[in-house]
């Protein structure tokens, strides 16, 4: 079956600093990528949506320079969270679609856990 | 907007035990409704689904049916097994552009 991984699964960075999370299908090609974000014991939230090669769409509320999204190959995608304050601390969760897929049709990540301190 | 509440866990449950969480939703129109489930270290895969009123959905022993009138769509199995130990959300889709997510309801089967 498809096959989505995220690297890190855990990061700890300091309050100030960026974090790349990077996202890739591994045995398929992602026309479409979604980034959710999930605090504990409540939803996950879509943060973005992004297809190969365009600019994401980012859900209201998102700040989008904050959270820098590049869909720059059909297998990867990456989240930047750039200048990463206590609050961005987070599961950071990423999904992928095949081309033509339903919207439930998502393979997801195992997500990554961001603490910033 | 569209918004999912689900039963808060966790539950545990002894093997072959009767399994039912508790799903509402708000939307406009007419939604889609899935339950995903997330097993420990895995990403959400999807479980079943159910596209439009009185519809049931099943998959590895899991019921759960689409109730519009009461805007509901509970999860069921009859019997679990340690196996069915997870995360699982409920879902629904109103327009094919995005899900929206419930909480999450953590199982744990003991032998």
């Amino acid at each position: 079956g498809a096959v989505v991984s995220q690297h890190p699964s855990w990061v700890i960075c300091k309050s100030g600093t960026s974090v790349k999370i990077e996202c890739r299908s591994l045995d398929f090609q992602a026309t479409t990528m979604f980034w959710y974000r999930q605090f504990p014991k409540q939803s996950l939230m879509l943060m973005a949506t992004s297809n190969e090669g365009s600019k994401a769409t980012y859900e209201q509320g998102v700040e989008k320079d904050k959270f820098l999204i590049n869909h720059a190959s059909l297998t990867l995608s990456t989240l930047t969270v750039t200048s990463a304050h206590p609050e961005d601390s987070s599961f950071y969760i990423c999904s992928a679609t095949l081309a033509g897929g339903r919207i439930y049709e998502q393979y997801f990540g195992p997500g990554t856990r961001l603490t910033v301190t | 907007g569209d918004s999912v509440t689900q039963m808060e866990g966790p539950v545990t449950l002894s093997e072959e035990a009767f399994l039912t969480i508790n799903c509402t939703y708000t939307a406009t129109g007419y939604p889609s409704l899935f339950w995903y489930v997330q097993y420990p270290g895995e990403g959400l895969q999807l479980l079943l689904k159910a596209t439009k009123a009185d519809d049931k959905g099943s998959n590895k022993g899991f019921e759960a049916t689409y109730r519009k009138e009461t805007t509901s769509f509970h999860l069921e199995k009859g019997s679990v097994q340690v196996s069915d130990s997870a995360v699982y959300f409920c879902a629904l889709s109103a327009d094919d552009y995005k899900l929206s997510f419930g909480a999450g309801t953590t199982v744990t089967v003991r032998a």
